[in-house]
């Protein structure tokens, strides 16, 4: 069975910009949960989504937000990107809301 | 904020078995204690979880204190490729995962 994917694996982008993150859960999975991982604020969650509705958010402003598909696949979106931006963000999948999250690799994002 | 207190780093010998404490005196009784590791440059990754009992799996044991105050995470054997960041986390139900710092765990060969 396919692992948690992630697209980019990398990306560059300027201040100012928005930018557009997809994660492919695990078939089957209907959770997916989002983190946005630095080194001086280490693993923090963003969001996670059931079967297309936000279940959990955590504390981030309004910039950042994120959908998910009917196909379980989950996008994030960030506008205005901002220096402090630049993270690896992680997207995990869970087969219901409670129980093991298998992650993927990451999106590392760099905000110019 | 992070509801449990673990120690920043951690050595051990390749082949020993490794002890990595966790503090969570605020735990509730509806919390389950979740183990996640993240080895260098990948995700992290599902270890073990429980609420009561000692817990087994094929990767660790969780011993879980009777007030269940405290928890450890044992490798049985380690070697070179549990070197990683150990992550203690409590969840309630299907509450979101809050992780903290973790634990940096050195293998020594």
């Amino acid at each position: 069975k396919a692992g948690v994917t992630q697209t980019p694996r990398y990306l560059i982008k300027t201040r100012g910009q928005q930018v557009t993150l997809s994660c492919s859960p695990i078939s089957g999975h209907r959770s997916v949960s989002w983190y946005q991982q630095t080194p001086g604020q280490g693993l923090q969650f963003l969001f996670e989504y059931f079967s297309e509705t936000q279940r959990n958010k955590g504390n981030f402003p309004g910039r950042f937000s994120g959908r998910q598909f009917s196909n379980s696949r989950s996008e994030m979106n960030v506008s205005t990107l901002e220096l402090g931006d630049s993270a690896l963000y992680l997207c995990a999948s869970s087969l219901l809301t409670s129980v093991e999250q298998f992650f993927g690799p990451g999106t590392r994002l760099t905000v110019l | 904020d992070a509801k449990t207190t673990q120690p920043n780093s951690m050595e051990s010998n390749e082949e020993e078995p490794v002890h990595l404490p966790c503090n969570h005196s605020t735990i509730s009784g509806t919390d389950y204690i979740h183990w996640y590791r993240q080895l260098p440059s990948q995700g992290p990754e599902y270890v073990i979880h429980g609420l009561t009992s000692n817990v087994n799996n094929r990767m660790a044991s969780l011993a879980i204190a009777e007030d269940r105050k405290s928890s450890t995470l044992i490798l049985h054997r380690a070697t070179l490729r549990d070197a990683a960041v150990y992550y203690c986390i409590l969840r309630e139900g299907d509450d979101k995962i809050i992780f903290g710092k973790g634990t940096r765990l050195h293998i020594l060969p």
